[in-house]
């Protein structure tokens, strides 16, 4: 049973524009969440992330918002660049910061793909 | 670049064999962790090490088996190979468990 869902395989938006990529999880016990970012042929990268004691995090052009009572959390590139396409990944830390020993949870990934 | 390195980047084998993937991690990283990527799939966690002592297992095979040296660099051995363990395998660091995960490049393997 999957604990973390991207429920959308890609996503495509025009330069410029928002990207905005939805992540949602079954587990009330993570308490950590974060976005990875995956170029072909290299190793996810890690984009931001956010505690379950915030709504919101904001690094640049990316912001992470959580909705703990809906259990879902989304990722916005504003303004979305051709440079920002890739595949993202939302992960999940249970009980992170209780002791976790830092294993993530991936979901499957969203592939967006930003048109100029 | 993450600081991160695997070796090999690909490896091809047939059924039965047994394989090993090399992990270096960044430098000062203590904590090491394993992942698969297999196709349409997410990463699934596999095992994590701390200052060469297991710390946590995820989905590991029986067939699987890992280790964390010294040096701290980690190998991951991979035994009765079947066609359904051929993945992407990931590696990735960290100082601390609760620190940023930084990844490695990953090893393709193709198990025919």
């Amino acid at each position: 049973d999957q604990q973390v869902k991207q429920n959308s395989p890609s996503l495509s938006v025009q330069e410029g524009r928002i990207s905005i990529l939805n992540c949602d999880y079954t587990n009330s016990m993570f308490d950590y969440f974060l976005w990875y970012k995956k170029y072909p042929a290299e190793g996810p990268t890690f984009l931001i992330s956010i505690s379950s004691i915030k709504d919101k995090n904001e690094d640049g052009r990316f912001t992470v918002f959580l909705n703990k009572s809906a259990k879902h959390l989304s990722l916005h590139i504003v303004p979305s660049q051709p440079g920002d396409s890739a595949v993202y990944f939302c992960a999940a830390s249970p009980n992170f910061y209780g002791g976790s020993q830092g294993n993530l949870i991936f979901g499957k990934g969203t592939k967006l793909s930003v048109k100029p | 670049d993450s600081g991160v390195t695997q070796t090999p980047k690909h490896l091809i084998t047939a059924t039965g064999q047994r394989v090993t993937l090399r992990c270096s991690p960044r430098s000062g990283d203590l904590s090491v962790y394993w992942y698969q990527q297999s196709l349409d799939q997410g990463l699934q966690f596999l095992i994590q090490y701390y200052n060469g002592e297991e710390r946590a297992k995820g989905n590991i095979l029986e067939r699987f088996s890992a280790q964390q040296f010294p040096d701290l660099h980690s190998e991951l051995n991979l035994s009765s190979l079947e066609l359904g363990d051929s993945a992407l395998y990931f590696c990735a660091s960290s100082g601390e468990p609760t620190d940023t995960q930084y990844f490695g490049p990953g090893t393709r393997l193709t198990v025919l």
